[in-house]
């Protein structure tokens, strides 16, 4: 089936611990997302990435860093520079079409980040 | 900026009646998309519904259906008989215009929606 899959569905950081997110899509999607969702709050954008080995930073990157070497791929990881990271993280992809036009956004299960 | 307002935090409705969720938005652009997701306690985003700005009509999805008040920038969600299995927090999201480089998605802080038998 497919779709976009997210792991660890549970993930624990130590203080001053990197770690590092999955998103894999198999939908020949182009563009992939990166949000984060706090209690009581929408989802914010974290990073995007429109092809492979470009991204670009949203409105909250400040902690956290991305790479984009497979169209299929999009990790995330929360550096130790992020000193609030326990939150739901949700990975979404949508396809381009042409005139830069993005279709809608899918999303995966999400990953729950919690700080020891 | 765009910004995204959903009013009201919770709201209750019995099983086979109709609910209406509010949404109002803030834009000077002309041309945007507007969507409804729902999440449900396993927390994965589902889209519900879309509708691009310049259609006049207003979208619907079997028992799901918007209205779309362009002027007013409201964007409403309105569910018909309702199931247990619509319980969920619901958000409404805005999309920039699909024409001028990234677009990215703004979304109000959600309604959590209980369906009571």
């Amino acid at each position: 089936d497919g779709g976009i899959t997210q792991s660890p569905k549970y993930l624990f950081r130590k203080e001053g611990q990197n770690v590092t997110l999955s998103c894999e899509q198999n939908l020949n999607h182009d563009a992939m997302y990166w949000y984060r969702q706090d209690p009581g709050q929408g989802l914010r954008l974290i990073y995007y990435s429109q092809i492979v080995n470009d991204f670009q930073k949203g409105d909250i990157a400040e902690g956290y860093s991305v790479s984009r070497e497979k169209k299929e791929s999009f990790p995330l990881t929360v550096t130790s520079a992020q000193k609030n990271p326990t939150a739901f993280y949700l990975c979404a992809s949508s396809i381009v079409t042409g005139g830069g036009r993005r279709e809608t956004q899918y999303f995966g299960p999400g990953t729950r980040l919690l700080v020891l | 900026a765009q910004t995204v307002t959903q009013s009201q935090p919770e709201m209750s409705v019995q099983e086979a009646e109709t609910v209406t969720l509010s949404c109002t938005y803030d834009t000077s652009e002309s041309d945007y998309y507007l969507f409804w997701y729902k999440q449900p306690p396993s927390r994965q985003m589902i889209l519900v519904i879309r509708q691009e700005a310049y259609k006049q009509q207003n979208a619907t999805e079997n028992r799901f259906s918007v209205n779309f008040q362009k002027a007013a920038k409201s964007f409403s969600l309105k569910i018909s008989d309702s199931q247990l299995g619509d319980a969920a927090m619901y958000f409404c999201a805005y999309r920039t215009d699909p024409n001028t480089g990234f677009q990215k998605l703004v979304f109000g802080t959600g309604t959590r929606l209980l369906v009571s038998p």
